[in-house]
């Protein structure tokens, strides 16, 4: 166990929807880092959050958006859902030059 | 560009034998070296990482890993591999420069054979 809870496990929506995605990370990390993964994309970096502020920006989409609140759990927003959005999304949580911690990820599933 | 490189999309071995997965990057900045390792269906679990000092780390599971600076290389090695390893190894960078956010390698598949 990560330590690192995404909630829901599974989704499945339809194009042009719009979706929530949920992480709390390990208690006493600041940082919030969420990934895609993909068959054909592979593991990528989608953006950062550190004690509520955007700290690094990787190959986010202008449909998605994250924030961090103030109990340091994160949501990450996918909107105008497509075909392509289809993906496992990880949250990792994690403190400066320290390995970061993987949740289970949620899979998202565009019928 | 920063990038890292996983030559070998699948590798099978023999239970018993030894094991090296490959790992080249291209970084700017003092990088951050870790190998992940991700079974179907799962997340990702650190199996060893490397910030400085020693260039040959220890990791869970058996696993040891190599740092060398002057090839940009970070190979994973095992010295008698398992059925359970088999899975799916990724190697990724980070620096300071990019908030430690990890750049992933594509990833190589281990299959174990009997």
């Amino acid at each position: 166990d990560s330590g690192v809870t995404q909630t829901p496990k599974h989704l499945i929506t339809a194009t042009g929807q719009r979706v929530t995605l949920r992480c709390s990370p390990r208690s006493g990390d600041l940082s919030v880092y969420w990934y895609q993964q993909s068959l054909d994309q592979g593991l990528q970096f989608l953006i950062q959050y550190y004690n509520g502020e955007e700290r690094a920006k990787g190959n986010i989409l202008e449909r998605f958006s994250a924030q961090q609140f103030p109990d340091l759990h994160s949501e990450l927003n996918l909107s105008s859902l497509e075909l392509g959005d289809s993906a496992l999304y990880f949250c990792a949580s994690g403190r400066d030059n320290q390995p970061q911690h993987f949740g289970d990820g949620t899979r998202l599933s565009i019928l | 560009a920063q990038s890292v490189t996983q030559p070998d999309i699948h590798i099978t071995v023999s239970e018993g034998a030894s094991l090296e997965l490959r790992c080249n990057y291209s970084y700017g900045a003092t990088p951050y070296l870790f190998w992940y390792v991700q079974s179907p269906g799962q997340g990702l679990q650190l199996l060893l990482k490397y910030f400085s000092g020693d260039t040959l780390v220890q990791g869970i599971k058996g696993f040891e890993a190599e740092f060398k600076r002057s090839q940009s290389s970070f190979n994973l090695r095992k010295p008698s591999v398992h059925w359970s390893d088999a899975a799916e190894y990724f190697c990724a960078v980070g620096a300071r420069n990019s908030g430690y956010a990890l750049n992933f390698g594509k990833g190589t598949s281990l299959l174990v054979t009997p």
